[in-house]
């Protein structure tokens, strides 16, 4: 069975300063994608950034970039420039290609901005 | 907004009672999911369902019970809870193609059970 790992449970970042959050994942599959989901206290998951593991180049959305290696089944996501908005839950997740359209979650990271 | 609702946001129930929560999308989506968000565990995965049909349960205990009567709606109705079902509830809807794979989530549910 497929599993997602987030070794860091909380994060903290100075306002403008970058951050790496990590997430690693374990598959049999060669084909599947990867998703970074945010989660404010609102409670909203939201869609940050995703991965499709055929593409060798790293997806890139405005402040938020990844760092995809496929043999090491390692898949952290990079925060520049953070902003107080940042502060929420992120989740790391994955789908297989076909087949189920089951989403595995990571347990999380909650990353706190500080001013 | 991402486009799906949940309601209610909030729910108090007891052991005895019967409640339903409900999920609405309206953007063509195909897909549509329950999630159990419990404190300190990965989201959960409880049942799909595609184009109205269920495609998966993860093993959920009947006292939940899931209805999808078309693509834009999902239910799922409780009964007789454990106070262990107290957890945030999500759904979530997705359009099945190989290009659009990325599930968009409602603000949940936060439920609990006394």
């Amino acid at each position: 069975a497929q599993t997602v790992t987030q070794s860091q449970p909380e994060m903290s970042v100075q306002e403008a300063e970058t951050v790496t959050l990590s997430c690693t994942y374990d598959t049999s599959e060669s084909d599947y994608y990867l998703f970074w989901y945010k989660q404010p206290p609102s409670r909203q998951m939201i869609l940050v950034i995703r991965q499709e593991a055929y593409k060798q180049q790293n997806a890139t959305e405005n402040r938020f970039s990844v760092n995809f290696q496929k043999a090491a089944k390692s898949f952290s996501l990079k925060i520049s420039d953070s902003q107080l908005g940042d502060a929420a839950m992120y989740f790391c997740a994955y789908k297989e290609e076909g087949g189920s359209e089951k989403l595995v979650f990571g347990k999380g990271t909650k990353l706190t901005v500080n001013p | 907004e991402t486009g799906v609702t949940q309601t209610p946001r909030h729910l108090v129930m007891g052991m005895t009672n019967k409640k339903s929560l409900k999920c609405e999308q309206h953007l063509g989506h195909n897909a549509m999911y329950w999630y159990k968000q419990s404190a300190k565990k990965p989201l959960e995965l409880m049942f799909v369902y595609n184009f109205k049909e269920q495609t998966e349960n993860n093993s959920v205990p009947s006292r939940f019970s899931p209805e999808c009567p078309n693509s834009s709606h999902l239910f799922l109705h409780l009964h007789t809870l454990q106070p262990e079902d107290s957890a945030l509830y999500l759904c979530a809807s997705s359009l099945r193609t190989r290009q659009n794979t990325e599930a968009f989530f409602g603000q949940g549910t936060r439920l609990t059970v006394v």
